[in-house]
């Protein structure tokens, strides 16, 4: 079983600060995910990486997948309430004989205002 | 009206009664899956379907069972809940494997006592 773990599993800064949230696993992916989710709602996708080092922007949001393809980051640049939310990435290894997502433990963001 | 809609939304039931949760969706497509999520431990898989006449099982899928009815239908039964299976069960439709995005319906929480 592949694992994902996210850190932190929780985070909680004010409106402005900066803030890296983390997806790693022993395990190589084809391609990585990440989703948010708000309350009473299923998670939504942001972005899929699928090269090794890849780098892509999503307006405050950064996302960079590692040159080993075994983890993940996510960068917000001065946060806003309305990036409140749970985040989750998900590694693709379909690729390697696996068809299916492995979702990581989640990191809960809260932006103070 | 939602692409991937799930009834019930909330459910309250007692240990050793059988429930059915119900997944329907309007996106065309054939991939369908059912995870349960619980804190800290991000979304796992319970079954998934690629077609209507498929069905796999995931990482959990002990105490539960699936039916395809068509392809826009997808229901997840507990033959005989028990408390440890309280939790938010999510629906999901994919088109594809391989960096497939997946569409989540709003969840179903279940609780049982």
């Amino acid at each position: 079983t592949q694992l994902l773990e996210q850190s932190p599993q929780f985070l909680s800064i004010q409106e402005g600060e900066n803030l890296t949230v983390y997806c790693n696993s022993s395990s190589v992916f084809s391609s990585l995910q990440w989703y948010r989710q708000e309350p009473g709602e299923g998670p939504v996708l942001l972005v899929t990486v699928v090269t090794g080092g890849e780098v892509k922007k999503l307006k405050r949001l950064t996302f960079q997948f590692g040159d080993a393809r075994k983890d993940s980051s996510l960068h917000i640049t001065a946060a806003q309430p309305g990036d409140t939310g749970l985040y989750l990435c998900a590694g693709d290894a379909s690729n390697f004989g696996n068809e299916k997502l492995t979702f990581g433990t989640g990191t809960r963001l809260t932006i103070i205002p | 009206d939602a692409d991937v809609t799930q009834t019930p939304r909330n459910r309250i039931t007692k240990t050793g009664k059988r429930i059915m949760l119900e997944c329907s969706q309007t996106k065309g497509h054939d991939r369908m899956y059912w995870y349960r999520q619980d804190p800290g431990l991000g979304l796992r898989l319970i079954y998934y379907s690629f077609d209507v006449k498929d069905i796999n099982k995931g990482e959990i899928s002990d105490g539960y069972s699936v039916s395809r009815q068509a392809q826009a239908k997808f229901s997840l039964s507990l033959e005989s809940a028990i408390p440890n299976q309280t939790a938010l069960y999510f629906c999901a439709t994919s088109e594809l494997a391989n960096t497939g995005e997946l569409f989540f319906g709003e969840g179903s929480r279940l609780t049982v006592l």
